[in-house]
């Protein structure tokens, strides 16, 4: 496609829970981003990946939170033993590469954690 | 600690009128901004941006200024539209985090027909 995707757009979960949320970036970026947005706030950022690798995982909240983008363009966001706090919309973004700064976002995912 | 903020939630001004959002930041390694306008159940789109090295870059209806010595950042949408009602958000980036963004809260904007 031509943009960033997203899914699933909506996911609602058990507290306790494990959730996958997936990302698929545009064709040809090497740059990939996760935020994470709630109600009443702008984005905040989570993870960048450059290629395969995390180059910046200060945003993550806490070991719960992992992502993995092994062949450098799809990314899972995955989140361990959900909490209630952890609902939010999480917005992937890519751009295409190391120092671009325009980067171009998904619709986002929405979690709920009941 | 929110280093980019925008201390007004919401704007409401008229069809054909100008809009100014503004935004500010305390963190002095940021040296390039973005405007992002969010549309409901959509992501973010960019809308506009400008380096530190300039204080101005207009495209269209949108201009941003930068006034770097007081840390604060505006943008002019002239003249303001209806399909321009959405949400806002000034973001940041620079120093060794090239490319991650820091937002502001978001300014609700709407223009009354």
């Amino acid at each position: 496609g031509a943009g960033v995707s997203q899914t699933p757009s909506n996911k609602v979960t058990e507290k306790g829970k494990y959730v996958e949320l997936r990302c698929d970036p545009i064709s040809g970026h090497t740059a990939l981003y996760w935020y994470r947005q709630s109600l009443g706030q702008g984005p905040e950022f989570l993870i960048y990946f450059q290629g395969t690798g995390a180059a910046d995982d200060s945003g993550l909240p806490n070991d719960r939170f992992f992502a993995v983008r092994p062949e450098g363009s799809v990314s899972t966001l995955k989140i361990q033993r959900t909490e209630r706090g952890d609902s939010a919309v999480y917005l992937c973004a890519s751009s295409p590469g190391q120092g671009s700064t325009e980067a171009f976002f998904g619709q986002g995912t929405r979690l709920t954690v009941v | 600690d929110q280093q980019v903020k925008q201390n007004s939630p919401s704007l409401s001004v008229q069809e054909g009128r100008i809009s100014i959002l503004n935004c500010d930041y305390t963190n002095s390694m940021f040296d390039y901004f973005l405007w992002y306008k969010k549309y409901p159940a959509e992501g973010p789109t960019f809308l506009i941006s400008i380096s530190s090295i300039k204080d101005k870059n207009e495209d269209g209806r949108f201009t941003v200024f930068l006034n770097k010595s007081a840390k604060h950042l505006s943008l002019h949408i002239v003249p303001s539209q209806p399909g321009d009602s959405a949400v806002y958000f000034c973001a940041a980036t620079g120093g060794t985090s090239y490319g991650k963004l820091t937002f502001g809260q978001g300014t609700i904007l709407t223009v009354h027909p």
